[in-house]
């Protein structure tokens, strides 16, 4: 089945610890992107990727790195989270035509105390 | 630069009848348009785009949108709502000749009742 798959999907932790949200797709995709929905400001996008190694800044990428080291795989990073990134965080994947849409992973819920 | 309006947080609308969600949008050439739907605790579903061509677009259950570039709008209409339609809708836009960078309006609330 063609997916979207993200880890952990909850996760609470507290001011300052590092971690990392993973993100894996098997569609053979090139372009991976992170967002965040917070209420009454929609989606915001982090970070995206058109391919391994080339990554580049959405509109809200402070406090937040990226790899993509791997085709599949695009992890987002939080060296020093703070309370202010508390949202929900979803992946996206699509092919490299610029015509096509996004798929979306279930999304990561985290709560930075 | 890119950005997207949806005007109204809230949409309610009586099952059976039709039903309008708003969209405009602004870029600095020509946009790539789309509709997401996200259930209560699901990622989002894509819904319908416009690329090229035909103004009216047909998506997924019965959705439809309409672009109108004079008014610079897209919005997502359905004759007949159901109360399963009842769901959060993003609209989105991508810049033709830029960037991978896609921006989301913030979201309306759809609510069809009973």
């Amino acid at each position: 089945e063609a997916q979207v798959t993200q880890n952990p999907r909850y996760l609470i932790t507290v001011t300052g610890k590092k971690l990392t949200v993973t993100c894996s797709q098997n569609m053979n995709h090139e372009y991976m992107s992170w967002y965040r929905q917070d209420p009454g400001l929609g989606l915001r996008q982090i970070y995206y990727s058109m391919n391994v190694e080339v990554t580049d800044k959405g509109d809200v990428p402070e406090g937040y790195k990226v790899s993509r080291k791997e085709k599949r795989n695009f992890p987002l990073i939080l060296e020093s989270p703070s309370p202010n990134q508390t949202s929900l965080y979803f992946c996206a994947s699509m092919s490299g035509r610029p015509t096509d849409t996004q798929y979306f992973g279930p999304g990561t819920r985290l709560t930075v105390l | 630069a890119q950005s997207v309006a949806q005007p109204e947080d809230q949409v309610n609308v009586a099952e059976g009848n039709p039903l309008t969600v708003k969209c405009t949008y602004s870029v600095s050439g020509n946009p790539y348009l789309f509709w997401y739907v996200q259930y209560p605790n699901r990622g989002l579903q894509f819904l319908l785009k416009y690329i090229t061509g035909d103004n009216l677009v047909k998506g997924s259950y019965g959705f439809e949108a309409e672009f109108n570039k004079s008014q610079t709008s897209f919005h997502l209409k359905k004759p007949s709502a159901l109360v399963s339609d009842s769901a959060l809708y993003f609209c989105a836009v991508r810049d033709i000749e830029g960037t991978y960078k896609y921006i989301f309006g913030t979201g309306t609330r759809l609510k069809v009742l009973a």
